[in-house]
């Protein structure tokens, strides 16, 4: 696709409901990356896939949280057991090369904002 | 400095002014800085990628510069109008997949 894809936009949940939220990120793009964005804070790191493998997960905040891409493109991340303290935007990012590594731009989706009752 | 840290948090100019805004990291373990520009129902969209120290980077009417020793980095709007309005984000890259983001500084450029 022409850019990275999150859906759904907007997903109200009822504490203690399962949410999935996924990221179709750009064609070919190796590197994958979700964030998490509370409100008046910055983009905080959850996870990062290299292709299928998810090489860092020590930003999930428990383990309710849980990430998977399993062909190497698009990436679902669930939360089980929703709590009010999850809700917040939560933004997938894409790059092209981990060879490039920091120096290469990260592409991003548009987020999907939580909001947990 | 333990964190990212971006000021100020937000700020309003008239159309025509320039601005500016500063990030300031961790000076240790450095592999680039990039600067965001983030518009309401969008995306973030990259400005700037920054890996030497002393670089300067411009586009249009926006620059910015960097200083690793010290570690922060300015951004510079000349002349801004109503479309500028975004709030812009800095990112540290502490490794080759690692950013630390800043809260971002909320720019409105009235008209």
């Amino acid at each position: 696709g022409a850019g990275v894809s999150q859906s759904p936009r907007y997903k109200v949940a009822k504490r203690g409901q399962d949410v999935a939220l996924r990221c179709d990120p750009i064609s070919g793009h190796v590197s994958l990356f979700w964030y998490q964005q509370a409100l008046g804070q910055g983009p905080e790191f959850l996870t990062y896939f290299q292709n299928e493998a998810q090489l860092d997960k020590s930003g999930l905040p428990s383990d309710r949280f849980f990430a998977e891409r399993p062909e190497g493109s698009v990436s679902t991340l669930k939360i089980q057991r929703t709590q009010q303290e999850d809700s917040a935007v939560y933004l997938c990012a894409s790059s092209s090369s981990p060879e490039r590594g920091a120096t290469g731009e990260l592409f991003f989706g548009e987020g999907s904002r939580l909001t947990v009752l | 400095i333990l964190n990212v840290e971006q000021s100020p948090q937000s700020l309003h100019v008239q159309e025509g002014d320039s601005t500016n805004f500063t990030c300031s990291f961790p000076s240790s373990n450095f592999y680039a800085l990039h600067w965001y520009r983030w518009e309401t129902a969008k995306s973030p969209e990259a400005l700037f990628v920054m890996t030497l120290n002393g670089d300067e980077k411009k586009k249009g009417r926006i620059s910015a510069t960097l200083n690793t020793k010290e570690g922060y980095s300015y951004l510079y709007i000349k002349g801004s109008q109503p479309e500028d309005s975004a709030t812009y984000l800095c990112a540290k890259a502490s490794g080759t997949y690692k950013y630390i983001f800043g809260t971002g500084t909320r720019l409105k450029v009235l008209a």
